[in-house]
């Protein structure tokens, strides 16, 4: 089937708005992580649900950021109040349980704060 | 903050020629994992090695593994064009197979 989806490619905000950033991973897969990427950077932890269970959000930088999962399947990051250190490529991956260790990448969400 | 560091930052190769890549990390791991990334897109997996294995094999790759050192190294033999990437290192650490990973290596491969 398809593979891990993420939409919009590209976002640009204004300092302050407010953005959502949807991830669609692999259908059935259990396990979805968010990472954020900064230029010339390794991926950074954000979050990971197991199903529609938050079990670690230790990653998110601050109280702006949330994320869910409400049915098990697609998941929505949500940035409050935008800074320009915000922008960055964020990153969802799935995988199909806790136990299978290879993560499936989407092509990330390009954020540009001005 | 990273798990670990990358070395080198950059590497320019021909076509043919290996191309040999390090990470080191900082604390213990259930398994260590290398991904590569084309320019703008997203990470592809390309081989995992367990905390009790010391090297494995695919294709045209080699990676080893020195917990004693907390290191592992990347070789890409007789490399192509289509190598031209950023390669990452990324550990496990713990029950959720959250990944800590490097900064990364650019690697260009040269016709």
């Amino acid at each position: 089937g398809a593979g891990v989806s993420q939409s919009p490619r590209y976002k640009v905000a204004k300092r302050g708005q407010d953005v959502a950033l949807r991830c669609d991973p692999i259908s059935g897969h259990v396990s979805l992580f968010w990472y954020q990427q900064a230029l010339g950077q390794g991926p950074e932890f954000l979050t990971y649900f197991q199903n529609e269970a938050q079990l670690d959000k230790s990653g998110l930088p601050s109280d702006r950021f949330f994320a869910e999962r409400p049915e098990g399947s697609v998941s929505t990051l949500k940035i409050q109040r935008t800074q320009q250190e915000d922008s960055a490529v964020y990153l969802c991956a799935s995988s199909t349980d806790p136990t299978q260790e290879t993560q499936y990448f989407g092509p990330g969400t390009r954020l540009l704060v001005l | 903050s990273q798990q670990g560091e990358e070395d080198p930052q950059a590497l320019s190769i021909q076509e043919g020629e290996n191309a040999t890549m390090n990470c080191s990390y900082k604390t213990s791991i259930n398994n260590l994992q290398w991904y590569r990334q084309n320019s703008g897109r997203g990470l592809v997996h390309l081989i995992l090695i367990r905390s009790n294995e010391r090297e494995k094999h695919s294709g045209r790759l080699r990676v080893t593994l020195d917990t004693s050192k907390k290191s592992s190294s990347l070789l890409i033999t007789a490399s192509r064009a289509a190598d031209t990437a950023s390669y990452f290192c990324a550990s496990a650490t713990d029950s959720w197979g959250k990944l800590q990973f490097g900064a990364g290596t650019q690697v260009v491969v040269t016709p």
